[in-house]
């Protein structure tokens, strides 16, 4: 597809259980980003990838969360043990790097859905 | 990240003009002022971005104040399609970094 996508796009799982969240970028986009949002919240960031770089893992709430991202493309956020507070819209979003111009618009795939019951 | 200020809210009729405004009074030299918008149950999605000078497309227009301590997105003509939150982000030059997104300005439009 020609947007980024993620899957899936809801998900309903128990507390204390693993769950992973899948983002396809938009072929071609170096930089990947992932964020969440919770319920009339504004957007937080959780993890960035960028080409071969260390990815900027500053966002991430707990060490429950990790990400990674392979062959540089497709992307997984994996939450272990689930807490009702994670309960929230995971949103991923991708970009091409540019230099100078401060653009790399950010595209947004449409969100994983999560609820921790 | 140098931070921007902006109303909760506000709210527009249909097909007048909006202007929303954003305050940066710490931004720095290098960095650019970009404009997302998020409509109910979407993700955000661009919208515009400057550096100085003001900027048209066709989905809005950025003023940009002369000492860069403020600017304003202008919608032309409103209408119930525009009704999303709005958020102003700086980001500076040369990097692909991270945006961080505060909490924007929630924009209603009424017939």
């Amino acid at each position: 597809g020609a947007g980024v996508s993620q899957s899936p796009s809801n998900k309903v799982t128990e507390k204390g259980k693993d769950v992973e969240l899948r983002c396809d970028p938009i072929s071609g986009h170096t930089a990947l980003y992932w964020y969440r949002q919770s319920l009339g919240q504004g957007l937080e960031f959780l993890i960035y990838f960028q080409g071969n770089s260390a990815p900027d893992k500053s966002g991430l709430p707990s060490d429950r969360f990790s990400a990674e991202r392979t062959g540089g493309s497709v992307s997984t956020l994996t939450i272990q043990r689930t807490q009702q507070e994670d309960s929230a819209v995971y949103l991923c979003a991708s970009s091409l790097r540019t230099r100078g111009s401060g653009t790399g618009e950010l595209f947004f795939g449409e969100g994983s859905r999560l609820t921790v019951l | 990240d140098a931070k921007t200020t902006q109303p909760n809210s506000m709210e527009s009729n249909e097909e007048e003009p909006v202007h929303l405004p954003c305050n940066h009074s710490t931004i720095s030299g290098t960095d650019y002022i970009h404009w997302y918008r998020q409509l109910p149950s979407q993700g955000p999605e661009y919208v515009i971005h400057g550096l100085t000078s003001n900027v048209n497309n066709r989905m809005a227009s950025l003023a940009i104040a002369e000492d860069r301590k403020s600017s304003t997105l202008i919608l032309h003509r409103a209408t119930l399609r525009d009704a999303a939150v709005y958020y102003c982000i700086l980001r500076a030059a040369g990097t692909a970094s991270k945006l961080t997104f505060g909490t924007g300005t929630r924009l209603q439009v009424t017939l």
